[in-house]
């Protein structure tokens, strides 16, 4: 099975500083795509970033940046600045030619004023 | 918000039951994917549908069951309910199956509490 690993549990950040959440991935596709994912307590998944395997180039939105690692199949999401609503659950998926996506069991996120 | 609507937002059923959980996608998106998301686990996939038409499914038997119309809402159907079928139902609509523009968006879910 092609799975997704996020290794962290859970981790917690002060206000205004930065945090990495890590993800590890396998897949025997040459295209596919990595999303990070974000669930608050209201449950709805919220697309927060997401890497196109063929780009070298870093993803960013804002204080949102990944930096991924295709050799090492690495996709790890940098939060800059960390914010009190960025208090969540968050997952890292991999999508690829079958359109499903695949997601990691997710690290809980909580920010600390 | 995403635009994709799920319905209802909580429901509980007896071992043996049969359950329909709803989805209204966001206008205009041709596909919905719905995923079963087990308490502390990430979302799994059970099936996806494309223009009424079933178009790949996970690692779920066969009463696990869907529907989409040609509004492109779209229902899950699950018979013979277990125990372990206790989880969120979350459903995700997208504009088309090229991987390139397939940015997947979530509804709230449906929590499932099979007794």
């Amino acid at each position: 099975a092609q799975t997704v690993t996020q290794s962290q549990p859970e981790m917690s950040v002060q206000e205004a500083e930065t945090v990495t959440l890590s993800c590890t991935y396998d897949t025997s596709e040459n295209n596919y795509y990595l999303f990070w994912y974000k669930q608050p307590p209201s449950r709805q998944m919220i697309l927060v970033i997401r890497q196109e395997a063929y780009k070298q180039q870093n993803a960013t939105e804002n204080r949102f940046s990944v930096n991924f690692q295709k050799a090492a199949k690495s996709f790890s999401l940098k939060i800059s600045d960390s914010q009190l609503g960025d208090t969540a659950m968050y997952f890292c998926a991999r999508g690829g030619s079958n359109y499903k996506l695949t997601f990691g069991k997710g690290t809980l996120l909580t920010v600390n004023p | 918000e995403t635009g994709v609507t799920q319905s209802p937002t909580h429901l509980i059923k007896t071992r043996g039951q049969q359950v329909t959980l709803r989805c209204s996608s966001q206008s205009g998106h041709n596909t919905v994917s719905w995923y079963q998301q087990a308490l502390g686990q990430g979302p799994q996939f059970i099936f996806q549908y494309y223009r009424e038409e079933e178009n790949g499914r996970g690692n779920f038997p066969p009463r696990f069951s869907g529907l989409q119309f040609p509004n492109y809402s779209s229902e899950l159907n699950v018979n013979a309910l277990e125990l372990d079928d206790s989880a969120l139902y979350l459903c995700a609509s997208s504009l088309a199956l090229d991987p390139a523009k397939n940015i997947q968006y979530f509804g709230a879910g449906t929590r499932l509490s099979v007794l």
